[in-house]
């Protein structure tokens, strides 16, 4: 069982890199990291997802260490509106569902 | 968006009562999904959907049961509902074989 460690908390300034760390030492070769953030009210929105390399899209940049044990996405010019819960999920194979923990609640911050 | 939408979006309910809530999809994807969120639980998936007629239990199925007789809806059944089911139920769509899930608006169900 592929479990994440995020810290609960973090606050980022307005305009600048907002770095969202995530540990998940125990996942497996063919297991994918996925982030997920939740606004308030809102349902989980889906950001961006890697397996080994890095990936950017139009949202985020994910950066995976070699050893694959740890993440962290990057949203380069964080605004008030990125304020929300962030999910890293390592799912499982032959898991049909992604395992939401606590998250990481990112406050950005005029 | 995927184009989910959910309803109601709100419901108030009493104890022992029959809720059905309802998923539904425009694109034609084959698997959707119901989750609940409660505070200090995270969303925990309730059941599954991977086509017409096809569905799985998910990790907090008892009390629920679904339904999906049609691509584009699918439908949680409360058979009689008590006051451990208040909680804000969302849908979710996943997209092709990468697992990325799009989610719906959510409904929040209270049961008195």
């Amino acid at each position: 069982d592929a479990k994440t460690t995020q810290p609960p908390s973090m606050d980022c300034a307005e305009g600048r890199a907002a770095n969202l760390p995530c540990n998940h030492s125990t996942i497996s070769g063919n297991e994918y990291v996925y982030w997920y953030r939740q606004i308030h009210s809102q349902g989980p929105q889906y950001i961006i997802h890697g397996l080994k390399n890095n990936e950017t899209n139009e949202m985020a940049s994910l950066i995976i260490t070699e050893d694959r044990k740890s993440s962290t996405l990057i949203l380069p010019h964080a605004t008030l509106r990125d304020t929300a819960v962030y999910y890293c999920i390592v799912r499982e194979e032959g898991n049909n569902d992604m395992r939401f923990g606590a998250g990481t609640r990112l406050t950005v911050k005029p | 968006d995927a184009g989910i939408t959910q309803s109601p979006r709100h419901k108030v309910t009493e104890t022992g009562t029959p809720v059905t809530l309802r998923c539904h999809q425009t694109e034609n994807h084959r698997y959707m999904y119901w989750y609940r969120q409660d505070p200090g639980h995270g969303l925990r998936l309730i059941h599954y959907s991977y086509g017409v007629k096809d569905t799985d239990k998910g990790e907090v199925s008892d009390g629920y049961s679904v339904s999906r007789s049609k691509t584009e809806d699918f439908l949680l059944t409360l058979e009689s509902a008590t006051s451990s089911q208040t909680s804000v139920y969302f849908c979710a769509i996943r997209l092709g074989l990468a697992y990325e899930q799009y989610f719906g608006p959510g409904t929040r169900l209270t049961v008195t």
